[in-house]
């Protein structure tokens, strides 16, 4: 069965510091993988996604990830958070022909000033 | 502007009436995708439309709900008779093809709230 898993639920980082956002994936073949950003209020918005090629993925923002095929692992990163970056992220993986979505259960993020 | 229309923002319905949602897709996007959060949960996958077309309804409850995509007009997501636990935040996102590998572009969200 297709799962998407986020470790951490609630993350709270100071200014300038390091974020690592886990995520981890059950899928049996071809997987396309994503990382979408909600702000309060907002809509989901598409930060970075992996379809095939270089691993590592740079997105919006200043943000990254990398798709580690062994660990079944995408995960985000960002050398120094900042206060803006306050919001929910999810990640999700899409698999088979439709294209639909299979969302982890979000990550939210308080970055304090 | 995200691009991908929902209306309403926010809907508050009693026990048992019914509620609409529409959607209407980013220009060019002939794929419609409904998805559900409930509070405290990620979202859910509920059901896949082209136009007048319904592809994957796998994530759809087998009663009160029905969506549909016609020719002309928004893609609308309906519920009959609404309970409490239809409370949550419903999302339209639209791409322009259907593999794996197009962004799925969202709305703003309709929130529906069961009184």
């Amino acid at each position: 069965a297709q799962s998407v898993s986020q470790h951490n639920h609630h993350v709270i980082l100071s200014e300038a510091a390091s974020l690592e956002l886990g995520c981890n994936y059950s899928y049996g073949g071809t997987v396309n993988l994503f990382w979408y950003v909600q702000y309060p209020g907002q809509h989901l918005q598409l930060l970075l996604k992996y379809f095939s090629g270089d691993p590592l993925v740079k997105g919006i923002k200043g943000f990254e990830a990398e798709f580690i095929k062994s660990k079944f692992s995408f995960n985000l990163r960002k050398p120094s958070v900042q206060w803006s970056d306050t919001a929910e992220y999810f990640c999700a993986l899409a698999g088979g022909n439709t294209g639909k979505l299979i969302f982890g259960q979000g990550t939210t993020l308080q970055v304090k000033p | 502007n995200a691009g991908v229309m929902q209306n309403p923002r926010h809907l508050v319905r009693r026990r048992g009436q019914e509620a609409r949602l529409r959607c209407s897709p980013m220009k060019g996007h002939s794929h419609v995708y409904w998805y559900r959060q409930l509070p405290e949960e990620g979202l859910k996958f509920m059901v896949y439309l082209q136009k007048e077309n319904i592809i994957d309804e796998s994530g759809m409850p087998k009663e009160r709900f029905s969506a549909e995509f016609p020719k002309e007009g928004p893609s609308i997501l309906r519920i009959q008779q609404v309970v409490r636990g239809d409370s949550a935040a419903y999302f339209c996102a639209s791409s322009k093809k259907d593999r794996g590998n197009q962004p799925q572009h969202f709305g703003d969200g309709t929130r529906l709230s069961i009184l």
